[in-house]
């Protein structure tokens, strides 16, 4: 089982509507939880970061945590043309030692189309 | 404020060969960390940096290595280069690298081994 695990995709959305990104973890002790977004031949964006269970808004964008299930989501509300990129799901994990020790899934290719 | 700044953009080296890549984290920031990004692996994870000392280190052979300067700027070195270690190499900085501080990354250096 991979740590961090992501439904690779190619996710296609319309424009217009929400786009629902998934990922699961194995370490139960992870306490920061981040959402990056990266465009082809781009570095990776962060666009948001969740620590506790429930949600978390900001502007079109929605994080959702469940410790218990162990997964963290990603709402993309009104997509756009421009939101068309990998959106990469990392965790920090306790058990390491955290610090800058991020693992991260493969990324989910997301297209959305006019 | 300026960002995380990466130096060289694109190098082009050959097997055997070393290299050096370096970073500049953002101004204030004193945790830095690397990551090799490749189409097949994903985005990795290969040390990170506080206070000049190395806390953190990923599954990386030996020929991988940094260090990490008084002003916070980092450098990685790779020696006796191989054509698997052509990827995206990513620098990130922290404030101190704490559990719930956010990571934000360089532009990248892209390595190409002939």
């Amino acid at each position: 089982q991979k740590e961090v695990e992501q439904n690779s995709g190619p996710l296609s959305v319309p424009e217009g509507a929400i786009a629902s990104l998934n990922c699961t973890y194995s370490d139960r002790v992870s306490q920061s939880f981040f959402w990056y977004r990266q465009y082809s031949g781009k570095s990776p964006e962060l666009i948001m970061s969740i620590y506790s269970n429930g949600d978390k808004e900001d502007g079109r964008f929605t994080a959702q945590l469940n410790k218990a299930s162990q997964y963290v989501s990603l709402l993309i509300r009104d997509s756009q043309p421009s939101d068309s990129a990998t959106y990469l799901c990392a965790v920090k994990p306790r058990i390491s030692g955290g610090y800058n020790k991020l693992i991260f899934g493969a990324g989910t290719r997301l297209a959305v189309h006019p | 404020k300026a960002g995380v700044t990466q130096t060289p953009r694109y190098l082009i080296k050959t097997r055997g060969q070393q290299v050096t890549l370096s970073c500049s984290p953002i101004s204030g920031h004193r945790s830095v960390s690397w990551y090799q990004q490749t189409p097949g692996q994903g985005l990795q994870f290969l040390f990170e940096y506080f206070s000049e000392t190395q806390r953190n280190k990923g599954n990386f052979p030996g020929r991988f290595s940094g260090r990490q300067f008084s002003n916070s700027r980092s450098e990685m070195n790779v020696s006796t280069l191989e054509l698997g270690d052509s990827a995206l190499y990513l620098c990130a900085s922290s404030l101190t690298g704490a559990d719930n501080e956010k990571l934000f990354f360089g532009s990248g250096t892209q390595l190409s081994v002939l």
